[in-house]
């Protein structure tokens, strides 16, 4: 099946601060998904982007299917962006399920 | 709010025991999926469910199963608890498939102790 990869791991950020947070998937995918698992444990959907480039706010995404990577940028970071990040796949063309690579966890100090 | 409704939040319960977790999902979506998320796991897909049928199965253990009614409602059965099923059960759902966008409920946090 396909792999997804997300780097860094864990990242410890001050209030205020960017940060870019990488998604690399094996394969050609037909979408990818950003969410935010806040510490109550909540899937907050983040960017539903295929390829391009979205705002929302501070955050933006930005997919090259083509490479096979996406990036997720947090600019002028908060305390409430505290939590887990994570990028999602379709599993196969019949896009039956997702598959979630293993997160980044941020941290971000007041 | 993702439009996803799981009940319940929280479920405590003894090994051995059986419960259900219950998903409604978004207006107009037919597939319904159920993932697991455990300490040391991550999210683990489950199950899916199209229009009432079963349509994908991922690391579901024979003592899980689900179903899916005529209102599009689903239900996951999970049986015979072991300590180690202790962990956040999602429900997301999405037009078609997983090639359209998903939402994800808020999860049942369940503790087998």
């Amino acid at each position: 099946g396909i792999q997804v990869e997300q780097s860094p791991p864990d990242l410890i950020l001050q209030e205020g601060a960017n940060s870019t947070l990488r998604c690399n998937f094996s394969d050609s995918v037909n979408n990818l998904q950003w969410f935010h698992q806040n510490p109550w444990g909540q899937l907050i959907n983040l960017f539903y982007i295929p390829s391009g480039t979205k705002q929302n706010g501070r955050l933006s995404a930005t997919t090259v299917a083509t490479e096979r990577y996406s990036l997720l940028y947090i600019s002028s970071s908060q305390t409430t962006d505290s939590g887990v990040y994570f990028c999602a796949v379709p599993e196969e063309t019949s896009g039956s399920r997702l598959t979630f690579g293993e997160g980044t966890q941020l941290t971000v100090n007041p | 709010d993702s439009g996803v409704t799981q009940t319940p939040k929280h479920l405590i319960t003894a090994t051995g025991q059986r419960v259900t977790l219950r998903c409604s999902p978004r207006s107009g979506d037919l597939s319904v999926y159920w993932y697991q998320q455990s300490l040391d796991q991550g999210l683990q897909f489950l199950i899916q469910y199209y229009n009432g049928e079963e349509r994908a199965k991922g690391n579901i253990l024979e003592r899980f199963s689900a179903q899916q009614f005529p209102d599009l409602h689903s239900e996951l059965n999970l049986s015979s608890l072991e300590l180690g099923d202790s962990a956040l059960y999602f429900c997301a759902s999405s037009v078609v498939s997983m090639n359209t966008e998903a939402f994800f409920g808020q999860g049942t946090r369940l503790t087998v102790v």
